[in-house]
């Protein structure tokens, strides 16, 4: 079974101050990781995923994370916010071969001006 | 490009009455389709999942089902809805195993 832990549920941080968005997983299998980020009353949109390769991912607004197989992790991060990422994000699991994504229970970013 | 509707985008029911909640995804075909819950401070719980027409595997036993009638429709239904089943319900398509899951604009649900 595969499980995703988002230890923060709510991050305040203040305007292009710098972020990191903590996630850790378990899975018996190899696995795919991905970020989605959810605004108010709205789906989610994938922000960035990791399936091979480098580990250190690139998405959309300036998001990164790095996939650490040791430490189990995908931590998010950004250099400087902005108001525009208030939102709440998710991380989310997918072990190989399998239909289905677990997400974690998601983590609230607050960016104060 | 591929696009995914939900409709209702609202919706406000008393406890007991039936529900009835619509997902279709356009500009693909044979897609896997989920139905997610997102209630308040639980994040997503996987409810459904199809990988084809009359193909519903269901990962939490409660008040609801699911049906996929046709290719690209997937139907959230209940029969008499509980106050524990409010919350914003989302659904979701993939065409493959290892693609991304895109998620539609969700339905929020309200039991009185």
């Amino acid at each position: 079974a595969q499980s995703v832990t988002q230890l923060d549920s709510q991050v305040p941080v203040f305007e292009e101050a710098p972020v990191e968005l903590r996630c850790n997983y378990s899975s018996s299998v190899s696995v795919y990781l991905f970020w989605y980020v959810q605004y108010p009353n709205q789906g989610l949109q994938l922000l960035l995923k990791y399936l091979s390769g480098s580990t250190l991912v690139k998405g959309i607004n300036g998001f990164e994370a790095e996939f650490n197989k040791s430490q189990t992790s995908f931590h998010l991060r950004k250099p400087s916010v902005h108001i525009s990422d208030t939102a709440e994000y998710f991380c989310a699991v997918m072990a190989g071969g399998y239909q289905k994504v677990t997400f974690g229970t998601g983590t609230k970013l607050q960016v104060i001006p | 490009s591929q696009t995914i509707h939900q409709w209702p985008a609202t919706l406000v029911q008393p406890v007991g009455s039936p529900l009835s909640l619509e997902c279709t995804v356009e500009g693909t075909s044979n897609p896997n389709l989920y139905w997610y819950r997102q209630a308040a401070g639980r994040g997503l719980q996987l409810l459904f999942y199809s990988v084809g027409i009359g193909q519903i595997s269901s990962e939490v036993p409660q008040n609801l089902s699911a049906s996929r009638p046709q290719d690209r429709q997937f139907i959230l239904s209940s029969k008499k809805l509980l106050l524990s089943d409010s919350g914003f319900y989302l659904c979701a398509w993939r065409t493959g195993t290892w693609e991304t899951q895109y998620f539609g604009p969700g339905t929020r649900l309200l039991v009185l």
